[in-house]
């Protein structure tokens, strides 16, 4: 079983900065497999990027994401109030399965 | 647009099965583009996949549940549904339906519409 380990936990940061977000796998992950998702308390998560650093529809272009391999990073270029939330990794195993990271927290600074 | 609502009893008893089901609005569960998910969140947790299901009906399990879950659909009522059996306290979590790998979006190995989830308590 491929575990994501994403880092840090929680990153306290002000709106107009700059978040970078790190998910790490135990196993290679291919690059269509790897997603990233937000939560916000009391809602479903929200489908923010899928193959590695495809924007879902109607996500803001201040989301980006790239990576590879083992290593792969969420961006936020100028965090808006409304961006202050949770945030998964995900990936997908063609056996098939899903697994999550346990979440980082963008908490306001 | 498509949308998913989670419903079924907030509080099931150790030992008993849990059965939540998923309606799906605004699009078919017949439709061959798309699997149906369940997805949990433990208190204050992250998120544990269950499983999934195709429009034919074949189902795929994480390994660590697969011996008590039943995923199925009800195409009458375009509903898919959720049993886990033998359950205890750990069961205790937040239930999402969701849909995903939509066959009209190259490399989406996601899930892209979430229901608002559903509170399971176990508990006597």
């Amino acid at each position: 079983e491929s575990v994501l380990t994403q880092s840090p936990g929680a990153l306290s940061l002000s709106p107009g900065e700059r978040a970078t977000l790190s998910c790490r796998a135990s196993h290679t992950v291919g690059s269509s497999y790897l997603a990233w998702y937000q939560q916000k308390p009391g809602q479903a998560p929200r489908l923010l990027i899928y193959a590695t650093s495809k924007r879902a529809p109607g996500i803001p272009e201040r989301f980006s994401a790239s990576g590879s391999g083992t290593d792969f990073t969420l961006t936020i270029s100028r965090l808006e109030p409304e961006d202050f939330a949770m945030y998964y990794c995900q990936q997908y195993d063609p056996s098939p399965r899903y697994t999550f990271g346990q979440g980082t927290k963008v908490e306001i600074k | 647009q498509v949308q998913l609502q989670e419903s079924g009893p907030g509080l099931v008893k150790p030992s008993q099965t849990l059965s939540l089901t998923c309606t799906v609005s605004g699009g078919s569960i017949r439709s061959d583009d798309y699997y149906w998910s369940w997805i949990r969140q433990h208190p204050g947790k992250g998120l544990e996949w269950i499983g999934y299901i195709y429009h034919t009906g074949s189902t795929y399990y994480n390994p660590s549940l697969k011996s008590r879950v039943t995923i199925s659909l009800d195409m009458s009522s375009n509903q898919l549904s959720l049993k886990l059996s033998s359950v205890t306290a750990a069961d205790t979590a937040v239930y999402y339906c969701a849909r995903g790998e939509p066959m009209d979006i190259a490399d989406l190995y996601a899930m892209d519409v979430w229901g608002q989830g559903t509170t399971v308590i176990v508990s006597s």
